[in-house]
């Protein structure tokens, strides 16, 4: 199948810095890209849904301003996490699709943890 | 909205053991199902899905079917193995979107 990739896969960070979180599809091109996060025994929860060369598409309740997401080429979003706090500790995850409907493939996680 | 409940873990097996795993779903249109896999280290793989009512995924020994009338997807293995140890994930996808259900997180004792 085909495969996404993470980096980094941990993080931790002081607050009030920024972090960025790399989402890359190696071996297909990404029409549409999604970000998870993931709380300590919990469902992943969509946070965006991002197309390639457009704006990303927010959840209801998710900051655009904290949670900045770019997607510049077919193969490679981002997720940059501004000025994070301890509440914004969580692991983030990356998924991907080509074409409409197709099949997500998921990236690994990133644990972010900030102190 | 759409919402997926599964069974809350962790369960502990040994092997050759029956698994089964509940879910059950709420949605509004008529979702696609499926169940997710991740194991230890690893991204989230699709393990199966059915897309209507009495459609029934089965993969890796694997079955679950798509039960419109309990609004159920259960995943069901006879006999399990070590290299089955796993989160398992139920998820519904309305449109594009997936949610998910919180995992399970399964461990196969030899």
């Amino acid at each position: 199948g085909a495969v996404v990739s993470q980096h980094p896969s941990r993080v931790i960070c002081k607050s009030g810095t920024s972090v960025k979180i790399e989402c890359r599809s190696l071996d297909f091109q990404a029409t549409t890209m999604f970000w998870y996060r993931q709380f300590p025994k919990q469902s992943l929860m969509l946070m965006a849904t991002s197309n390639e060369g457009s704006k990303a598409t927010y959840e209801q309740g998710v900051e655009k301003d904290k949670f900045l997401i770019n997607h510049a080429s077919l193969t490679l979003s981002t997720l940059t996490v501004t000025s994070a706090h301890p509440e914004d500790s969580s692991f983030y995850i990356c998924s991907a699709i080509t074409g409409g409907l197709g099949e997500q493939f998921f990236g690994p996680g990133t644990r972010l943890t900030v102190l | 909205g759409d919402s997926v409940t599964q069974m809350e873990g962790p369960v502990t097996l040994s092997e050759e053991a029956f698994l089964t795993i509940n879910c059950t779903y709420t949605a509004t249109g008529y979702p696609s199902l499926f169940w997710y896999v991740q194991y230890p280290g690893e991204g989230l793989q699709l393990l199966l899905k059915a897309t209507k009512a009495d459609d029934k995924g089965s993969n890796k020994g694997f079955e679950a079917t798509y039960r419109k009338e309990t609004t159920s997807f259960h995943l069901e293995k006879g006999s399990v193995q070590v290299s089955d140890s796993a989160v398992y994930f139920c998820a519904l996808k309305d449109d594009y979107k997936l949610s998910f259900g919180a995992g399970t997180t399964v461990t196969v004792r030899a």
